[in-house]
């Protein structure tokens, strides 16, 4: 099975601030990596996928880049909206798998 | 645009099963693209994919390993819904319950049904 390790855990940062998650994949998975976004509550919400790839509808301060096993979600000037925590997935096999989840809090 | 709606007890008891159907709505659980899934996330295990449902000219289910030997995926077609059974429960299985759609052309998860959170208590 396919392991997705999520880092950091969670981050503290301000608006405007430059946030980046990092996941590794304990495999190779090419591009197959999906970001999810979710709030206290709801479903998490597909913001980035196949790796780079933004959702309609998602704001272009989030972009995801791969680099071998490592996959990175980086928001450029976060924003109040963005306090929530995100979910690395491969879909590349399954049985599919998520991070652990990263938590981005208000400094 | 398709959307799921999730029906099913809130409490269950330990050593009983857990039982959640998921109803379709815009889609087919017959798609020949879709496959429908149940997740479950609880704060102490994150998200859990638990396992699928779909057709390919015949149905097919997977699981995964770690409860494979307790659950049971089944699509009604005559309802256009699919459902969840997990067998000998414990409170370690207590979380919030997801029904997933996923689409072989887009490779991601969605949509998702409202959640259910699922106690396991006595």
């Amino acid at each position: 099975d396919i392991q997705m390790t999520q880092s950091p855990y969670s981050l503290s940062a301000s608006v405007g601030d430059r946030v980046t998650i990092t996941c590794r994949a304990s495999q190779n998975i090419k591009k197959y990596v999906n970001w999810y976004q979710q709030k206290p509550g709801k479903v998490p919400k597909l913001l980035i996928y196949a790796a780079s790839s933004l959702q309609s509808g998602a704001p272009s301060r989030f972009s995801g880049s791969a680099s071998g096993a490592d996959f990175t979600l980086a928001i450029s000037g976060l924003q109040p909206d963005d306090f929530a925590t995100y979910y690395c997935q491969q879909s590349y096999s399954a049985p599919y798998s998520f991070g652990q989840g990263t938590k981005v809090e208000m400094k | 645009q398709v959307q799921l709606q999730q029906s099913g007890p809130g409490l269950v008891k330990p050593s009983q099963t857990l039982s959640l159907t998921c109803a379709i709505f815009g889609d087919t659980v017959s798609s020949n693209t879709a496959a429908w899934n149940w997740i479950r996330q609880s704060p102490s295990r994150g998200l859990e994919w638990l396992g699928r449902t779909y057709y390919r000219s015949k149905w097919f289910n997977e699981y995964a390993e770690f409860v494979r030997s307790r659950i049971t995926i089944n699509p009604d077609t005559s309802k256009n819904q699919f459902t969840l059974q997990l067998r000998s429960v414990t409170p370690e299985d207590t979380a919030v319950y997801y029904c997933v759609g996923y689409d072989s052309s887009t490779d991601w998860f969605d949509p998702w049904g409202q959640g259910t959170l699922v106690t396991v208590s006595s």
